[in-house]
């Protein structure tokens, strides 16, 4: 099956920092998430992004299909952003195969 | 759009009870997913429906745990004789599944500990 590896497993950053989180696949997707995880376990969707580039305020990711990776992009940290970075993708079977997160550390 | 509802959001049990959870997805959502987190791992898929036909089970799904959505809308999932090893973050997601978009979207999760 589909390998996801994300890396860096942990990162710590000072606030206003900038930051890039990677995801490498193994095969290729029809689908791939970005995720952030609250404290609370809530899994919240940051960009679906298959292919191409997306920005969301100071959120952005790319998705290289052809050599199968993503990026994600955070700009001006926020402690707020501190969390657990989910990258996750499926195939034409539709279940997605998550990666095992970078766990983010913002300090004010 | 309330979003994905499940229930309970945490439960408590002791080995060998059966429990069974519940998850609400979005209004009009096709597919609905079930996936298991453990402490420290990325979540684990372990089913999915489409309407109310169950597509595809994970080998982690042992016979102790089935799942269902008898109308397409709600789905229950239950463990029967649960062990220490149930111990998870159950996670639900549903998505409005078509050709090219399969954008999940997940509910809070319900966290069963057993002892």
């Amino acid at each position: 099956g589909i390998q996801v590896e994300q890396s860096p497993p942990d990162l710590i950053l000072q606030e206003g920092a900038n930051s890039t989180l990677r995801c490498n696949f193994s095969d290729s997707v029809n689908n791939l998430q970005w995720f952030h995880q609250n404290p609370w376990g809530q899994l919240i969707n940051l960009f679906y992004i298959p292919s191409g580039t997306k920005q969301n305020g100071r959120l952005s990711a790319t998705t290289v299909a052809t050599e199968r990776y993503s990026l994600l992009y955070i700009s001006s940290s926020q402690t707020t952003d501190s969390g657990v970075y989910f990258c996750a993708v499926s195939s034409n079977t539709g279940k997605l195969i998550f990666g095992q997160g970078t766990t983010l550390q913002v300090k004010p | 759009d309330t979003g994905v509802s499940q229930n309970p959001r945490h439960k408590i049990t002791k080995r060998g009870q059966n429990v069974t959870f519940r998850c609400d997805p979005i209004s009009e959502h096709n597919r609905l997913y079930w996936y298991r987190q453990t402490l420290g791992q990325g979540p684990e898929f372990l089913t999915y429906f489409q309407n109310e036909a169950q597509l595809e089970k994970s080998r982690l799904l042992s016979d102790r745990f089935s799942a269902e959505r008898p109308k397409g809308s709600f789905s229950t999932l239950e463990i029967q004789r649960t062990e220490q090893g149930d111990s998870a973050m159950y996670l639900c997601a549903s998505s409005a599944y078509r050709a090219g978009d399969n954008e999940q979207f997940f509910g809070p999760g319900t966290r069963l500990t057993v002892l």
